[in-house]
């Protein structure tokens, strides 16, 4: 099972609003990513988690916060967003922090008004 | 500085055609080359990916052709039919501590029925 789920699939939020996305996969891996994807462009990477612990911090705005409660869960948590962070938010998994491959979840569909 | 260089931006092929997306590297360093399929809407799907020390991959209808002294890899869709029409990246990876994913810029692929 190579599958990696994302809830939710949608979300419109204000700008004052606080809200999470979340990633869980359950193939023992043990890297974690987020992406963000803006519409006919790549993934952006923002940030990945390695054994549970942030690794690799894009120099993304505070206003996105992750975290890792477990090795098969990520979240993301948004705060005071701006209309332009409105994007298709990805998570990816793989096997360990040097392993190239990576699965990605279907996404969150992000729209900040 | 984009360092993987993907072409044509769009294609337009007929039924049961050949599709040929191409990719350029500019780091040596980068041991990893996959292809990723993206429907709209949906996360990227991994198709293929090949490594330098070969120069074809082939899996099904998808093969990776790859040239290591030219820096390019290419993927190739044999019988091409209208399911695969998508967004396809080339990526690289390896490079670096954090061996992350250096992303082409898409190619939209229609193919006519």
């Amino acid at each position: 099972d190579t599958e990696v789920t994302q809830t939710p699939k949608h979300l419109v939020m204000g700008m004052t609003n606080k809200k999470s996305l979340k990633c869980e996969q359950h193939m023992g891996h043990r890297a974690m990513y987020w992406y963000k994807q803006k519409a006919k462009k790549p993934p952006e990477l923002m940030f990945v988690y390695s054994y549970e612990k942030l690794s690799i911090n894009e120099s993304v705005p505070s206003r996105f916060s992750p975290e890792c409660p477990n090795s098969s869960l990520l979240n993301l948590h948004l705060h005071a967003l701006q209309p332009e962070d409105s994007a298709l938010y990805l998570c990816a998994s793989s096997l360990g922090p040097n392993t190239d491959t990576q699965y990605f979840g279907p996404g969150t569909r992000l729209t900040v008004l | 500085q984009q360092q993987v260089k993907q072409s044509p931006q769009s294609l337009i092929v007929q039924k049961g055609g050949i599709s040929i997306i191409n990719c350029a590297y500019e780091n040596t360093a980068f041991d990893y080359f996959p292809w990723y399929q993206q429907f709209p809407g949906k996360g990227p799907a991994l198709l293929i990916a090949i490594r330098p020390d070969v120069s074809e991959k082939k899996e099904g209808r998808f093969t990776i052709s790859f040239n290591k002294s030219a820096k390019q890899f290419s993927l190739h869709i044999m019988d091409s039919q209208p399911g695969d029409s998508a967004t396809y990246f080339c990526a690289a990876g390896g490079a670096g501590n954090n061996r992350k994913l250096i992303w082409g810029l898409g190619t939209s692929l229609a193919v006519n029925p």
